[in-house]
């Protein structure tokens, strides 16, 4: 059974500093996807990673896959208060090599960003 | 173009009566999806739809829920005789394809609250 974990969980950062999301997952996939979501709101696609190697920047977040690891980051760069919101990857599921939209999200990340 | 429509934005229902959700997808993408997300916590996968077929429903509790994507028409999550734990948002999403290389676009959801 596939299982993705994020971590931090629950992340308080500072106005214009960096930090890193985690997101690890259990088995095999070529492709990873992160959301954004502010409360009481829908899921914003952010990044959508498909292959190995894969880095892809918006603004002041950047996302990277390694699927060797089965690992992918979300790095924040100088964060600002619009930031604050819950992040969540998703790993599809993978049958006879081929991925669908069977997403596995993890628990999510809160991140607040303060002054 | 008109995101994934989902409605009713909110709906409150007494424990024993039905529920219908419904989910027009995104012109041109045949496959729907359907999520459910408890407070404070990341979506789950219910179910997954293309046109007249349901294509994995494993994430589908085994009594009183149901799924169909009718070859006219939005696709419909029906919950019967609902009870309290059915409290959740249900998000509905689509893709062009199954293969998620554009992405899974996501709905506003639908808020149930079951009193």
């Amino acid at each position: 059974e596939l299982k993705v974990e994020q971590n931090p969980l629950f992340l308080s950062m500072q106005e214009g500093k960096n930090y890193t999301i985690y997101c690890n997952y259990s088995t095999t996939s070529d492709r990873l996807y992160w959301y954004r979501q502010d409360p009481g709101k829908s899921l914003e696609s952010l990044f959508v990673l498909l292959s190995n190697g894969a880095v892809k920047q918006e603004g002041r977040l950047m996302a990277s896959l390694d699927t060797k690891a089965r690992l992918s980051t979300l790095h924040i760069t100088a964060a600002v208060h619009d930031l604050s919101a819950t992040y969540f990857c998703a790993v599809p599921t993978n049958a006879g090599g081929t991925s669908y939209g069977k997403l596995t999200f993890g628990q999510g990340t809160i991140l607040t960003v303060h002054p | 173009n008109a995101g994934v429509m989902q409605n009713p934005r909110h709906l409150v229902r007494r424990r024993g009566q039905e529920a219908r959700l419904r989910c027009s997808p995104m012109k041109g993408h045949s496959h729907v999806y359907w999520y459910r997300q408890l407070p404070e916590e990341g979506l789950k996968f219910m179910v997954y739809l293309q046109k007249e077929n349901i294509i994995d429903e494993s994430g589908m509790p085994k009594e009183r829920f149901s799924a169909e994507f009718p070859k006219e028409g939005p696709s419909i999550l029906r919950i019967q005789q609902v009870v309290r734990g059915d409290s959740a948002a249900y998000f509905c999403a689509s893709s062009p394809r199954g293969q998620g290389n554009y992405g899974y676009t996501f709905g506003s959801g639908t808020r149930l609250t079951v009193v």
